[in-house]
């Protein structure tokens, strides 16, 4: 059974700063992975599948990298509209999201 | 535009039942698996079900299996989650998401493009 887990739980940036976001799986899961936006009230939004590729209309401050069971979301500059929580999801099995990063405002 | 619109929750009892629909529109509805996903209050995203395009296939999380039945009515060009013998551990907001590939639905490959805004389920006595 695959686990997935996400780190940090909680991550504090200024806007303007780079943020890094990690995904890991209990085993390989390929580049059969991706990353949602959720914010308050609303529900989640595809930004990348396939480990790297940007989901329609996602802007390029939004990249992916990883596979096998290490991931990484990464946004270059954030803006005030990116503090959300921010979901990974493998599909190499039936869908399993890790637990989240809330990025906040620091 | 794709749209989703999810309808059907409320509060229910233990063990009663609640049947969700998913109204779909702006895409070919028939030629899409469909997938529902629930939200517990303050937590993570889990995945519940999913139908294949012409509803021959469905699939179930082990949490849900044997007391939600997934279906869909392309007709009508809607998804349906009927729900039994429901437990607090159900309460959540259940989103329906739109598989992002046409045709037949596999155990990989599943992620979704499009979802609700979601409904709430509430059981409580």
């Amino acid at each position: 059974e695959i686990v997935m887990t996400q780190s940090p739980a909680t991550l504090s940036v200024s806007p303007g700063e780079r943020a890094t976001l990690s995904c890991r799986a209990s085993q390989s899961v390929s580049s059969n992975l991706a990353w949602y936006q959720q914010k308050p009230g609303q529900a989640p939004r595809l930004l990348i599948y396939g480990a790297s590729t940007r989901a329609t209309g996602i802007p390029a401050r939004f990249s992916g990298s990883g596979s096998g069971t290490e991931f990484t979301l990464t946004i270059s500059s954030l803006q005030s509209e990116d503090f959300a929580v921010y979901y990974c999801q493998q599909y190499n099995n039936w869908p399993l999201f890790g637990p989240g990063t809330k990025v906040d405002i620091k | 535009q794709v749209q989703l619109v999810e309808s059907g929750g409320g509060v229910v009892q233990p063990g009663r039942s609640l049947r969700l629909s998913c109204a779909a529109s702006g895409f070919t509805f028939s030629s899409y698996g469909m997938h529902w996903v629930r939200q517990a209050p303050g937590k993570g995203l889990e995945w519940v079900a999913v139908i294949s395009y012409d509803g021959s296939n469905k699939y179930y999380a082990d949490s849900v299996k044997g007391r939600f039945t997934i279906s869909r009515d392309n007709s009508k060009n809607t998804l349906y989650l009927q729900m039994n013998s429901l437990r607090a551990e159900d309460t959540a907001v259940y989103y329906c998401a739109k598989d992002h590939r046409w045709g037949p639905i596999a155990v990989a490959g599943n992620y979704f493009d499009y979802w609700g805004q979601g409904t709430l389920v509430t059981v409580s006595s």
